[in-house]
């Protein structure tokens, strides 16, 4: 059974920079068998793709975050990363890891980042 | 970035009851479009991948079509467990785009 599990802090401060990671269970990474993810859904409820990483490390990250988006893998400890720079209060959300580069079939419960002083 | 709309936004409905929820995009996708079931509180769950492909232990109540820029998932006897909000993805061209969800309440 596949499991991703979601940890970080759940409050960051504005201009600060937030930082996830998924850990995964049941599947390895460095299989090559897929790429992971990170959504986010904001709490009026949309969802935004903000990219994913191979094994290699070779990544792709929405143009809308790009500059201030980096995403990371550990494959000794099975996980992988999320930071976000320069954050702000448009960046509260309920972040999410999934396996899969597009329309992907494991994700984690999420956790609910907010940004505020 | 492709654009994804559904309609309705809302619904209403009784068990047993037929629903159709259209996913429409803003350029030719093919079949790259999944359907994702979501209950408050809890990450979406893939009900469809492939545009009609069921997931495994998704009930058979549940089916997909289209191809190209408009797409249906239809619940054949809605039932009790099925009230929730329903999202379609795109993922024929980076980056990944959601379609702002239907919610699916009890009439």
């Amino acid at each position: 059974q596949v499991q991703l599990q979601e940890s970080g802090p759940g409050l960051v401060k504005p201009s600060q920079t937030l930082s996830l990671t998924c850990t995964v269970s049941g599947d390895s990474i460095s299989s090559g068998g897929y790429y992971w993810s990170w959504i986010r859904q904001y709490p009026g409820k949309g969802l935004e793709w903000i990219g994913y990483i191979y094994y290699s490390g070779t990544t792709y990250y929405n143009p809308s975050l790009k500059s201030r988006v980096t995403i990371s893998v550990d494959t000794s400890k099975n996980q992988f990363s999320l930071k976000v720079s320069s954050v702000s209060a448009a960046d509260t959300a309920v972040y999410y890891c999934a396996r899969g580069a597009g329309s992907s079939d494991y994700w984690g419960q999420g956790t609910l980042v907010t940004v505020s002083s | 970035d492709i654009q994804m709309t559904q309609s309705p936004s809302s619904l209403s409905a009784s068990v047993g009851d037929r629903v159709t929820i259209t996913c429409r995009a803003s350029q030719g996708i093919r079949n790259d479009l999944g359907w994702y079931q979501q209950k408050p509180g809890k990450a979406p769950k893939r009900l469809i991948y492939a545009a009609s492909s069921l997931q495994s232990g998704v009930p058979s109540r549940f089916s997909g079509s289209g191809s190209g820029t408009e797409f249906t998932l239809t619940i054949s006897s809605l039932q009790p467990e099925d009230f929730a909000t329903y999202y379609c993805l795109q993922h024929n061209s980076y980056p990944v785009t959601f379609g702002p969800g239907t919610k699916v309440d009890i009439k």
